[in-house]
């Protein structure tokens, strides 16, 4: 079983759509980051939080330490979000960062 | 505040040749670590450096390795190279990860490695 999963991997949707990628992980963690990674390779990194609730612009990252679940909702998406979104869980005793396999997120004008 | 800088952004090598990535971190920033980006194992942690020292390192062969200068620009080094070791490899800075705190880290644009 992998330390880190994602949900979906491929997500297509509609302009103006509410979007939710989720994210699960094992191991015990002192933060988890949220990476956006458009075509052509650059890495972005979104959020960073260990408790709670974040939110810039219209981009919300919810985390649930005791459940060991992270989400990213993106509010009114519009083509530009069009991205993969990777869930990067850093572990809490060596504070080795792991990833997840990502998602793919397509939105159509 | 310029951002993370990786040189060269591109690289052919060949079989059995070595190659030295090198990464400029955020002004200010004293760690860097290092990640190799694949489409079929994703992207996994190589290594990370702060103050000049190896702090963490990943699951990768000794081919790997890596330094730190006082300035804390960073090198990797790939000896001996295989196909399979074409991949993005990223760096990224942050101010510390020390003591458990962490902090955010800002992504360079990635040399693309591509191993004939």
């Amino acid at each position: 079983k992998n330390e880190v999963e994602q949900s979906p991997q491929n997500l297509t949707a509609q302009e103006g759509e509410f979007i939710t990628i989720n994210c699960s992980y094992s191991v015990g963690i002192s933060a988890l980051h949220w990476l956006q990674q458009h075509p052509g390779g650059g890495i972005v990194s979104l959020f960073m939080l260990s408790s709670g609730k974040k939110k810039h612009g219209r981009l919300i990252a919810t985390i649930n330490i005791q459940e060991k679940h992270s989400s990213l909702h993106i509010t009114a998406s519009h083509p530009r979000d069009s991205a993969v979104y990777i869930c990067a869980p850093r572990n809490f005793g060596n504070e080795k960062l792991t990833f997840g396999t990502g998602t793919r997120l397509t939105i159509i004008p | 505040k310029a951002g993370v800088t990786q040189t060269p952004r591109y690289l052919i090598k060949t079989r059995g040749q070595q190659v030295t990535l090198s990464c400029s971190p955020i002004s200010g920033h004293r760690s860097v670590s290092w990640y190799q980006q694949t489409p079929g194992q994703g992207l996994q942690f190589l290594f990370e450096y702060f103050s000049e020292t190896q702090r963490n390192k990943g699951n990768f062969p000794g081919r790997f390795s890596g330094r730190q200068f006082s300035n804390s620009r960073s090198e990797m080094n790939v000896s001996t190279l295989e196909l399979g070791d074409s991949a993005l490899y990223l760096c990224a800075s942050s101010l510390s990860l020390a003591g458990g705190t962490s902090y955010e880290q800002y992504f360079g644009p990635g040399t693309r490695l591509t191993v004939t």
